[in-house]
């Protein structure tokens, strides 16, 4: 069974820091993605990474993958409130683009 | 552009009901297709997912089933709700055939009574 894993769970950062999140996988894949989700709101798609070695940028947020390590990473640059939410990653397990989810990191930034 | 439509957004069943939600996809051809479920303050768990009409796998086994009646539809359904049926319930789609992003609705909250 594929097994996603991502830490911390929870985080808690004041505006400015700077911060990583991590996400594990079990299983061989070059396609992960990261995804934010506002409280009691639907999933909005961040990053696609495709292949070894991918990087990408969008704001104060970088997200990286190293598939040989089984390991992406999302790191949060002089954080902003605005981005307080709940970040997902997702690996994609085969053909068929079926999705398996990490846990999820809870990110609030503190002014 | 493409989109993507969940309805209803919001639902309260009593146990032992019957339940239906619909997902529709505009302006794309033969997506791939997916049912989600997120329990309150935890991660997402993939239902169904479907690549073309009348094609469904299912992830998990529950009193839960999905059917896709048109290329761009796809239907989740029960024929009597459980307690642990609630939860919010995520539709997505994706291109067919090819490594890409999901793209997801805005969801609809089901309260079991």
């Amino acid at each position: 069974e594929l097994k996603v894993e991502q830490n911390p769970l929870f985080l808690s950062m004041q505006e400015g820091k700077n911060y990583t999140i991590y996400c594990n996988y079990s299983t061989t894949s070059d396609r992960l993605y990261w995804y934010r989700q506002d409280p009691g709101k639907s999933l909005e798609s961040l990053f696609v990474l495709l292949s070894n070695g991918a990087v990408k940028q969008e704001g104060r947020l970088m997200a990286s993958l190293d598939t040989k390590a089984r390991l992406s990473t999302l790191h949060i640059t002089a954080a902003v409130h605005d981005l307080s939410a709940t970040y997902f990653c997702a690996v994609d397990r085969s053909t068929g683009n079926q999705f398996y989810f990490g846990t999820g990191t809870s990110l609030t930034v503190i002014p | 552009s493409q989109t993507i439509h969940q309805w209803p957004a919001t639902l309260v069943q009593p146990v032992g009901s019957p339940l239906s939600l619909e997902c529709t996809v505009e302006g794309t051809s033969n997506p791939n297709l997916y049912w989600y479920r997120q329990a309150a303050g935890r991660g997402l768990q993939l239902l169904f997912y479907s690549v073309g009409i009348g094609q469904i796998s299912s992830e998990v086994p529950q009193n839960l089933s999905a059917s896709r009646p048109q290329d761009r539809q796809f239907i989740l359904s029960s024929k009597k709700l459980l307690l642990s049926d609630s939860g919010f319930y995520l539709c997505a789609w994706s291109v067919g055939g090819k490594a890409s992003t999901q793209h997801f609705g805005d969801g609809t909250r089901l309260s079991i009574l």
